[in-house]
């Protein structure tokens, strides 16, 4: 099956910084999405972005299909990002493959 | 709010027992799948149902079983239960036949004594 990578694992950042997250994955996919997991589990759709560039307020993505891989950027980060990130691709839409996530700590 | 709700919230139960956990994903939602997250890692996905039947399975034995049903709830059923299935159970739902954009539920947090 596809392997997801996420870098890097843990990450911590002062209020107000910005940062870079990062999925390999291992083969060609067709969904790719990121998500965003706060303290009590509840797992947040960020962006649905199998190709292509996307921009949500402070969240932009970007997936390059053809090296396999997809950033998220964070802007201005603020406490309320602390949380886990992950991304999750799927290549015949019945199978959704997790990395095992960045984990976010943003300091006020 | 994603409009996915599931019961219990948390459960605990013994080895050997079973278990039905139950999902509610949001009217017009004709996918609904399954996955279970150990403890620091991400989720591992169980199966998928469209239209009250599976549509694809994860790397999970047969004592996993799920049900869908046509008012948009579905079940996750464990028989013989392991200490290795504790874990937070999601459910996501999406509207049409593939994984995109999915919703997912808050979770059923299981413990296996």
């Amino acid at each position: 099956g596809i392997q997801v990578e996420q870098s890097p694992p843990d990450l911590i950042l002062q209020e107000g910084a910005n940062s870079t997250l990062r999925c390999n994955f291992s083969d060609s996919v067709n969904n790719l999405q990121w998500f965003h997991q706060n303290p009590w589990g509840q797992l947040i759709n960020l962006f649905y972005i199998p190709s292509g560039t996307k921009q949500n307020g402070r969240l932009s993505a970007t997936t390059v299909a053809t090296e396999r891989y997809s950033l998220l950027y964070i802007s201005s980060s603020q406490t309320t990002d602390s949380g886990v990130y992950f991304c999750a691709v799927d290549r015949s839409h019945n199978d959704m493959r997790f990395g095992a996530g960045t984990r976010l700590t943003v300091k006020p | 709010e994603t409009g996915v709700t599931q019961s219990p919230t948390h459960l605990i139960k013994t080895r050997g027992q079973q278990v039905t956990l139950r999902c509610s994903s949001q009217s017009g939602h004709n996918t609904v799948s399954w996955y279970q997250q150990a403890l620091g890692q991400g989720p591992q996905f169980i199966f998928q149902y469209y239209r009250e039947e599976e549509n694809g399975r994860g790397n999970f034995p047969p004592r996993f079983s799920g049900l869908q049903f046509p008012n948009y709830s579905s079940e996750l059923n464990v028989n013989a239960l392991e200490l290795d299935d504790s874990a937070l159970y999601l459910c996501a739902s999406n509207p049409g036949t593939q994984t995109d954009t999915q919703y997912f539920g808050p979770g059923t947090r299981l413990t296996v004594l």
